[in-house]
């Protein structure tokens, strides 16, 4: 079966950095997502890794590594405002997108 | 508009009723997905248009779910005699085609309360 899994909640501190793990076992690839979804409002697309090693945006950054079935969402100089749920998500071989459950980021003063 | 819409906002349903769940992606998107998404999970897929054509319905959960998008804009989401099961917040996504599905963009989606 298809399975993508990532920690359920993480907590950490405004200013600090957080990584964020993704590792996933699905039928095919065709890239791997991460998604920021802020309560009750729509996914907002953060990041799209095809191929190895690391994509940097600003104060987030995606690695990706195929051979392990793994990926890290970075997150840079944290502020309260990120406070989140950050989904990883899988395209497959069907180009369909398979969705982990989201890890909640909870950040503090 | 802008963005992808969804309407209703929310959305509460007896048992047993049915319900239609509207989006309007953005104009000109070719692709136009569905998915369902459970507190606390991640979206699951439920179906994929291209067009007006529905290529993919392999995620529909029952037959009591039916979409239909017929002059290939705005998509109608209706679920049949709902359950307390069918209670999650329904999502639209769409994008310029699904050869572009990095730029996917979602609505802020249908949470329906099934009572």
């Amino acid at each position: 079966g298809q399975n993508i899994d990532q920690p359920t909640e993480m907590t950490a501190t405004e200013g600090a950095i957080v990584q964020i793990n993704c590792t996933y076992q699905t039928s095919g690839f065709n890239g791997l997502f991460w998604y920021q979804q802020h309560a009750g409002e729509a996914p907002t697309f953060l990041s799209y890794n095809v191929l190895d090693g690391l994509e940097e945006k600003g104060r987030f950054s995606s690695f990706l590594s195929r051979s392990k079935g793994y990926s890290y969402l970075l997150l840079k100089e944290l502020q309260m405002k990120d406070s989140a749920s950050y989904l990883c998500a899988v395209l497959d071989s069907n180009y369909q997108l398979i969705w982990g459950a989201g890890t909640k980021l909870i950040i503090k003063p | 508009g802008a963005g992808v819409s969804q309407s209703p906002r929310y959305k509460v349903a007896k048992r047993g009723q049915d319900v239609a769940l509207r989006c309007d992606p953005i104009s000109g998107h070719v692709s136009l997905f569905w998915y369902q998404q459970a507190l606390g999970q991640g979206p699951e897929f439920l179906t994929y248009f291209q067009n007006e054509a529905q290529l993919d319905k392999s995620g529909l959960p029952s037959d009591r779910f039916f979409a239909e998008r017929p002059e290939g804009s705005v998509s109608t989401l209706k679920i049949q005699r709902t359950q307390q099961e069918d209670s999650a917040v329904y999502l639209c996504a769409s994008s310029e085609d699904r050869g572009h599905v990095e730029k996917l963009f979602f609505g802020s989606g249908t949470q329906l309360s099934v009572l």
